[in-house]
C-alpha cells in the first residue's frame, strides 16, 4: 500500500528557515509527481506546487511562486518543501500528495506537517 | 487561473437522506479534470472522484460525480454516519485549483 510519510511538527520564530519532507513508499510507478498543499487554520485547500520525480521538472502555483522552494531526492523518494524566510502567516498544515501524471488527481496523501510561526 | 466556488457553504441533513453539492467553474474545465476530496477532522482528505465522475479505488457507490464544462455534482445518495465531513472539488488543469469546500453536517 502507497504510504506518503512527512516530517513531524515544526514551531519556529519569524525570520527563521525551515525544510519539511515527505518520504513515498509502495508508489505503483517508479517515477510521480509530489505535491504540496497547504491549509491554514480552519481554512480550506490550497495547492502549492509540485516536482516530477523523474528529472525534478518542478511546478508552482503564482501565489506561490518565489515564496517556497520545493526539490527533491529521487534516490530516497523524498521530496521536500522549504522557506528561507517564514512569515506567521506560513503558519499552517502542510500535506504531500502524489499524482502518476499531469494533469492528474492528488491520489495519495501524507499526514500532514504542522508548521506554527510565532515569536 | 481557474476559480471554483462550492454552494452551499454547510448542508445540513439527516443519515440516510440525499446529498446533493455543486462545484462551479469560472471557465471551462478542460476534459473534465475535476476531483472531488472529502475531508474528516483531523484527518488528510481522501480522493473520492476524478474526471468528474469515476470513483476512485475503494470508495462506496453511494457517492457519484457528474458534470461537464463549467458546472459539476457531486451526490451522495444516502448519508451514513461516516459521511457527515467537509467536501472539496479540484480542478487538475494548470494550475490546479481547489474550491472552498462544503460541510456536511448532522441535522
Amino acid at each position: 500500500e502507497v504510504q506518503l510519510v512527512q516530517s513531524g511538527a515544526e514551531m519556529k520564530k519569524p525570520g527563521e528557515s525551515l525544510k519539511i519532507s515527505c518520504e513515498a513508499s509502495a508508489y505503483s510507478s517508479t517515477t510521480y509527481w509530489i505535491g504540496w498543499v497547504r491549509q491554514m487554520p480552519g481554512k480550506g485547500l490550497e495547492w502549492m506546487g509540485c516536482i516530477y520525480t523523474g528529472d525534478s521538472d518542478t511546478r508552482y502555483s503564482p501565489s506561490f511562486q518565489g515564496q517556497v522552494t520545493i526539490s527533491a531526492d529521487k534516490s530516497i523518494s523524498t521530496a521536500y518543501l522549504q522557506w528561507s524566510s517564514l512569515k506567521a502567516s506560513d503558519t499552517a498544515m502542510y500535506y504531500c500528495v502524489t499524482m502518476v501524471r499531469l494533469p492528474g488527481p492528488s491520489d495519495y496523501w501524507g499526514q500532514g506537517t504542522l508548521v506554527t510561526v510565532s515569536s | 487561473e481557474i476559480v471554483l466556488t462550492q454552494s452551499p457553504g454547510t448542508l445540513s441533513l439527516s443519515p440516510g437522506e440525499r446529498a446533493t453539492l455543486s462545484c462551479r467553474a469560472s471557465q471551462s474545465v478542460s476534459s473534465s479534470y475535476l476531483a472531488w476530496y472529502q475531508q474528516k477532522p483531523g484527518q488528510a482528505p481522501r480522493l473520492l472522484i476524478y474526471g468528474a465522475s469515476s470513483r476512485a479505488n475503494g470508495i462506496p457507490d453511494r457517492f457519484s460525480g457528474s458534470g461537464s464544462g463549467t458546472d459539476f455534482t457531486l451526490t451522495i445518495s444516502r448519508l451514513e454516519p461516516e459521511d457527515f465531513a467537509v467536501y472539496y472539488c479540484q480542478q487538475y488543469g494548470s494550475p490546479l485549483t481547489f474550491g472552498g469546500g462544503t460541510k456536511v453536517e448532522i441535522k
